[in-house]
């Protein structure tokens, strides 16, 4: 198994441009969330999927969209960066039933 | 709103010894913590768990304390490897959902001396 992989490692935006990244996990997993990690804070969801076809808002959703058409992949789309926006973003997931979530590598994003 | 904090942002200790890593977390209401190792570049891995019944738990070389009175957690690591150095963090579980109701704290840079 892979386990939850993110596409891609690294990406460097201009402002107002968008992107979308990619996560997805071969576990079978129910649950799937996106995180922001910006330094010296910890980590804040930005949405989060309890199923195929569900999404909803976490605690930072302005500026992001996200989508899940498949159960393993969670997509994360920014429609125009903005600076405020440059962080390093994982992807999670759980299986249905427990609390643990498994992580992505992460992602990090420049805006300029 | 609430949040889960650290004592101590960093912490460098000899190879061998003992660590011990804290939080403050501030829900009284919170009935399920873990701890979370990050090595630098990658994304957080689980280490232990404990729930708010217990006040004590044991992993390999881990050791987790709760201490509900004082809304305090430790994470212990006998004797500290190299490759223990890391961040870790702790995040507890404020609702009766998963993911979406956990909070994580900033963290604290463990850092191995030879």
């Amino acid at each position: 198994n892979a386990g939850v992989t993110q596409t891609p490692k690294f990406r460097v935006l201009k402002t107002g441009q968008s992107m979308t990244l990619l996560c997805a996990q071969d576990m079978n997993h129910e649950y799937m969330y996106w995180y922001r990690q910006d330094p010296g804070m910890g980590l804040r969801l930005i949405h989060y999927s309890v199923g195929e076809g569900t999404t909803a808002k976490g605690e930072v959703p302005d500026g992001y969209n996200v989508s899940r058409l498949k159960k393993q992949n969670f997509l994360l789309g920014l429609e125009s960066a903005a600076p405020s926006q440059t962080s390093v973003y994982f992807c999670a997931s759980t299986v249905l039933g427990a609390y643990e979530q498994f992580f992505g590598p992460g992602t990090r994003l420049t805006v300029l | 709103g609430e949040s889960v904090g650290l004592h101590l942002p960093t912490l460098s200790v000899q190879e061998g010894d003992n660590s011990i890593i804290n939080c403050a977390y501030s829900n009284s209401a919170s009935d399920y913590f873990i701890w979370y190792k990050q090595e630098s570049g990658k994304g957080p891995q689980f280490i232990i768990d404990i729930r708010s019944n217990m006040d004590k738990r044991q992993g390999q070389r881990v050791t987790v304390l709760l201490n509900k009175t004082v809304k305090h957690l430790s994470l212990q690591i006998a004797a500290t490897q190299p490759g223990d150095s890391a961040v870790y963090f702790c995040a507890e579980n404020i609702g009766s959902g998963r993911g979406q109701n956990f909070v994580f704290g900033p963290g604290t840079r463990l850092s191995v001396l030879p």
